[in-house]
């Protein structure tokens, strides 16, 4: 089955740190870009990060410097390590394929409580 | 950064009805725009790329339209599986800004 399963999200303090993973499956995943989309609690969608398949990295303003974007193609695991947490980086974090666009497949995303 | 400005916010609709949510870019992102779906406590689902492509196993009665900075994602008669939320992007600049989104409930 083609999807992604993420972990990691939980309870932190501010200016504490975290780590997501993603896993993927059912798909070469060494051949995707990967992003990283979050959405606080009621409120709209939030790009945040991304990873080329070449491992090229982007990161939105509000979190550069925060947070840093990796993957290993051996585990078919994408990550985003988080720092210096805020209360306004509370979300629900998903991470996403890109395909043909920017999102044609999510996880279910997980919880980050700041 | 590229603003994403959907409106309306909220559409009450009856089912059966055609629908019509709009999306403006605040400069041109040519044809690089997505369309996804959203349903309370489920991931986005993308619906529409490149503007006007179904995504695969999107159903026929969605369809996108635009380019440059203007879009319209139309369904053409709303089931009771299509009440969500509706969110669109621009992936032609980075960051790969959203619209607010546009809720369409049941009238």
């Amino acid at each position: 089955e083609v999807q992604l399963v993420e972990s990691g999200g939980g309870v932190v303090q501010p200016g504490g740190s975290l780590r997501l993973s993603c896993v993927a499956s059912g798909f070469t995943f060494s051949s995707y870009s990967m992003h990283w989309v979050r959405q606080a609690p009621g409120k709209g969608l939030e790009y945040v990060s991304a990873i080329g398949y070449n491992g090229d990295t982007y990161y939105a303003d509000s979190v550069k410097g925060r947070f840093s974007i990796s993957r290993d193609n051996s585990k078919n695991t994408l990550y985003l390590q988080m720092g210096s947490l805020r209360p306004e980086d509370m979300a629900v974090y998903y991470c996403a394929r890109v395909g043909p666009a920017p999102g044609d497949l999510w996880g279910q995303g997980t919880l980050v409580t700041v | 950064e590229i603003v994403m400005t959907q409106s309306p916010a909220t559409l009450s609709v009856s089912p059966g009805e055609r629908v019509t949510l709009s999306c403006r870019a605040s400069q041109s992102v040519s044809d690089n725009l997505a369309w996804y779906q959203q349903k309370p406590g489920q991931s986005p689902r993308l619906l529409i790329y490149g503007a006007s492509t179904r995504a695969t196993g999107i159903p026929a009665r969605f369809s996108g339209s635009g380019s440059g900075t203007e879009f319209t994602l139309t369904i053409s008669s709303l089931q009771s599986e299509d009440f969500a939320l509706y969110y669109c992007q621009q992936y032609n600049n980075w960051p790969r800004t959203f619209g607010q989104g546009t809720k369409v409930e049941i009238k």
